[in-house]
């Protein structure tokens, strides 16, 4: 079945460090890949997505490339600030329907 | 209200009681479900309706009970549940059609079974 499939945690860096999380995935069709990032005591909220190999979804300073040919989805951020503090979740849609597979997060801590 | 609102949230509960989640969305969606989040594990999916219909069940045993009386309003009802059920439960909403894929969570309910 379908599975998403990122980088252990948690990952703590210093303000102004670049950030990349890990995610890969598999899936029998062409899914639709996406990052959720859920702030503390909040719910998840989308942060960016793509639909299609080679796109690039960025929101906020993150980016992510759909690499087809690695299955991969990976984060970056080039500069991360302690408002970044979060746990970021990567999940794949592969039915063009709205059901979500997660990966398990990654937590994130930022220090000033 | 905006968004998606869930009440109570945090629950305290004895194997033996019945409780009840709340879940309200203010978004005009048709879509609603219940996601368990458990720590260092993917979010699992546990229920989706579909204007007011359950389109899916992922096994979830039966001491968790869904109830979703319109569009707007889903509920999960609690019966004699055990510890390892110890959890963050969250409730969702979608435009089911527009295939976006973006759904919109509540903050959650955290469930302590002792």
């Amino acid at each position: 079945g379908d599975s998403v499939t990122q980088m252990e945690g948690p990952v703590t860096l210093s303000e102004e460090a670049f950030l990349t999380i890990n995610c890969t995935y598999t899936a029998t069709g062409y899914p639709s890949l996406f990052w959720y990032v859920q702030y503390p005591g909040e719910g998840l909220q989308l942060l960016l997505k793509a639909t299609k190999a080679d796109d690039k979804g960025s929101n906020k300073g993150f980016e992510a490339t759909y690499r087809k040919e690695t299955t991969s989805f990976h984060l970056e951020k080039g500069s991360v600030q302690v408002s970044d503090s979060a746990v970021y979740f990567c999940a794949l849609s592969d039915r063009g329907d709205y059901k979500l597979s997660f990966g398990a997060g990654t937590t994130v801590t930022v220090r000033a | 209200e905006t968004g998606v609102t869930q009440t109570p949230r945090h629950l305290v509960m004895g194997m033996t009681n019945k409780k009840s989640l709340k879940c309200e969305q203010h978004l005009g969606h048709n879509a609603m479900y219940w996601y368990k989040q458990s720590a260092k594990k993917p979010l699992e999916l546990m229920f989706v309706y579909n204007f007011k219909e359950q389109t899916e069940n992922n096994s979830v045993p039966s001491r968790f009970s869904p109830e979703c009386p319109n569009s707007s309003h889903l509920f999960l009802h609690l019966h004699t549940l055990q510890p390892e059920d110890s959890a963050l439960y969250l409730c969702a909403s979608s435009q089911e059609g527009l295939n976006t894929g973006e759904l919109f969570f509540g903050e959650g309910s955290r469930l302590t079974v002792l």
